[in-house]
C-alpha cells in the first residue's frame, strides 16, 4: 500500500514571497490532516479535511495561509506571501475517518525555509 | 487546553541497555496515545498506539503503557540497538469541539552508541 505522497521536499523562498505544498493521502483514506512542526517542537495541527470539507482550521494563520481538497483526494496548502516564522516542516497525515481510534499516517514532509 | 509534555528531551545511551521515555498529559479525558518516531528530515512512523480503555501495547521490542488516571504514559525499549537512534514522539487524541485533536510533545531526542 502506498503512503502519503507530499511534494515538493524542499523549499526555499525570500519572505513576502508565495510558495505552494501538495499532498495526496492514502487511497480510501476520508480524512487528511496539515501539520506545522518547527525545529524542536512537536507538529501543531493547521487544518482538517473530512472529505473535501474543513472540519477544523482554528490554528490555520488565514490572513496568510490557504488549503482546500478539490474532490476530496488531493490537497494543496499555500502560503501567501511567507514570513521569517513561517520556517518549518508541513506534514500532510491521512486517516480512514476523522474518529480517535483511527491511525493517522504521515507523509514525509515538506521542509521550508525563508529568508 | 491539553498539553503533553515528554521526559527526557534527549537522551544518550550504550548499545544494549533498556530505557524508557516519559510523557504525560493534562487532562485525563483522552481517546488515545500514540507513540511515534521521527528520524531527522522524515515524517512520523507510527509505533504504538493505545486506547483509552487499553494498559499497554507491544510491539517486537517496544512496549508502551498508559495509566490515565496519574496521564502518565511510559515507552519501554528494550535491548537498543543504533538503529533505534531517532526523536520519538508522544500525542495525546482528545475532544476538540465537534471533532477530535492529536496534541503532540516535543519528543525525546534517543542516541543509541555502538
Amino acid at each position: 500500500e502506498a503512503g502519503v505522497a507530499q511534494s515538493p521536499r524542499y523549499k526555499i523562498i525570500e519572505k513576502r514571497q508565495s510558495v505552494a505544498f501538495w499532498c495526496n493521502p492514502i487511497s480510501g483514506h476520508a480524512t487528511l490532516y496539515w501539520y506545522q512542526q518547527i525545529l524542536g517542537q512537536g507538529p501543531k495541527l493547521l487544518i482538517q479535511f473530512q472529505n473535501n470539507g474543513v472540519v477544523d482550521d482554528s490554528q490555520l494563520p488565514k490572513d496568510r495561509f490557504s488549503a482546500e481538497r478539490l474532490k476530496g483526494v488531493d490537497s494543496t496548502l499555500k502560503i501567501q506571501p511567507a514570513k521569517l516564522e513561517d520556517s518549518a516542516v508541513y506534514l500532510c497525515a491521512s486517516s480512514l475517518g476523522g474518529v480517535p481510534y483511527n491511525e493517522q499516517f504521515f507523509g514525509p514532509g515538506t521542509r521550508l525555509t525563508v529568508l | 487546553k491539553q498539553e503533553v509534555t515528554q521526559i527526557p528531551a534527549a537522551l544518550s545511551v550504550p548499545e544494549g541497555e533498556n530505557l524508557v521515555l516519559n510523557c504525560s498529559f493534562t487532562d485525563s479525558a483522552i481517546y488515545n496515545l500514540q507513540w511515534f518516531r521521527q528520524d531527522p528530515g522524515k515524517g512520523l512512523t507510527s509505533l504504538l498506539l493505545i486506547q483509552s480503555s487499553q494498559r499497554e501495547q507491544t510491539s517486537g521490542r517496544l512496549n508502551a503503557s498508559l495509566d490515565k488516571s496519574s496521564g502518565r504514559s511510559t515507552l519501554y525499549i528494550a535491548a537498543s540497538q543504533p538503529g533505534d537512534s531517532a526523536t520519538y514522539l508522544c500525542a495525546v487524541a482528545y475532544s476538540g469541539g465537534s471533532n477530535y485533536k492529536l496534541t503532540f510533545g516535543k519528543g525525546t531526542l534517543l542516541t543509541v552508541n555502538p
